[in-house]
């Protein structure tokens, strides 16, 4: 069974500090990864998503990469600002599923 | 993207009764997904329906505990029955409107008291 872990489970940076956040999965039989946040006690919002034959994704500030083969990703964020603040998740499709398979989630404060 | 209402948002229910968690969307989808997360943890898959036929539970989840209707495509229904503190969670519903991506409701954040 697929396996997603997200290191570290905490982040506290200063405003304006470019910062990484960290995924692995075990198995890398993978359709797609993405890259969600979710503010506290609300629904997900989707970042970015990578399919399996790309390396990297970028949106604003944010980039994500994938390499598969070694059942990582990570997600950069440049010039963290305070609404950054919130907790990340990254989710795994298997090839052949449907379902995604997340990761424990960085929890990420910004501080002003 | 889609555009998904999920409700009720948040709510707060007494052990041994039930709460029926509606999420709505804009457009038609084959599949859905109804996860969970518990304080703490990320989300778990709960079942995944599809309009017209009965939901695939995974493992350690049971229809008598969250009987799943899905009557179309723009529409489904998750209830958490005989509620117990231990459902205490955030429920999120989600659909794959493309082929790679997907779109999550904004969840119900259930308290079981």
């Amino acid at each position: 069974k697929q396996e997603v872990t997200q290191i570290p489970a905490a982040l506290s940076v200063p405003e304006g500090e470019n910062l990484v956040l960290n995924c692995s999965f075990t198995d890398s039989a993978i359709y797609n990864l993405q890259w969600f946040r979710q503010d506290p006690g609300k629904g997900l919002t989707s970042l970015l998503l990578i399919q399996s034959s790309q390396r990297e994704q970028t949106s604003g500030r944010l980039n994500a990469s994938l390499d598969k083969s070694s059942g990582r990703s990570t997600l950069y964020i440049a010039a963290s600002q305070p609404g950054d603040s919130a907790t990340y998740l990254c989710a795994v499709r298997q090839t052949g599923a449907n379902n995604l398979f997340f990761g424990t989630g960085t929890r990420l404060t910004v501080i002003p | 993207s889609a555009v998904i209402s999920q409700k009720p948002s948040r709510d707060i229910c007494q052990r041994g009764t039930s709460l029926t968690i509606q999420c709505q969307v804009d457009s038609q989808v084959t599949m859905m997904f109804w996860y969970r997360q518990q304080p703490g943890q990320s989300l778990t898959l709960i079942a995944t329906a599809n309009q017209g036929s009965e939901a695939t539970y995974e493992s350690g989840f049971v229809i008598d505990k969250f009987p799943i209707s899905r009557p179309n495509l723009t529409f489904s229904t998750l209830t958490v029955s005989n509620m117990s503190p231990e459902d205490s969670s955030i429920y999120l519903c989600s659909f794959k409107v493309t082929d790679t991506e997907a779109f999550f409701g904004q969840g119900t954040r259930l308290t079981v008291v």
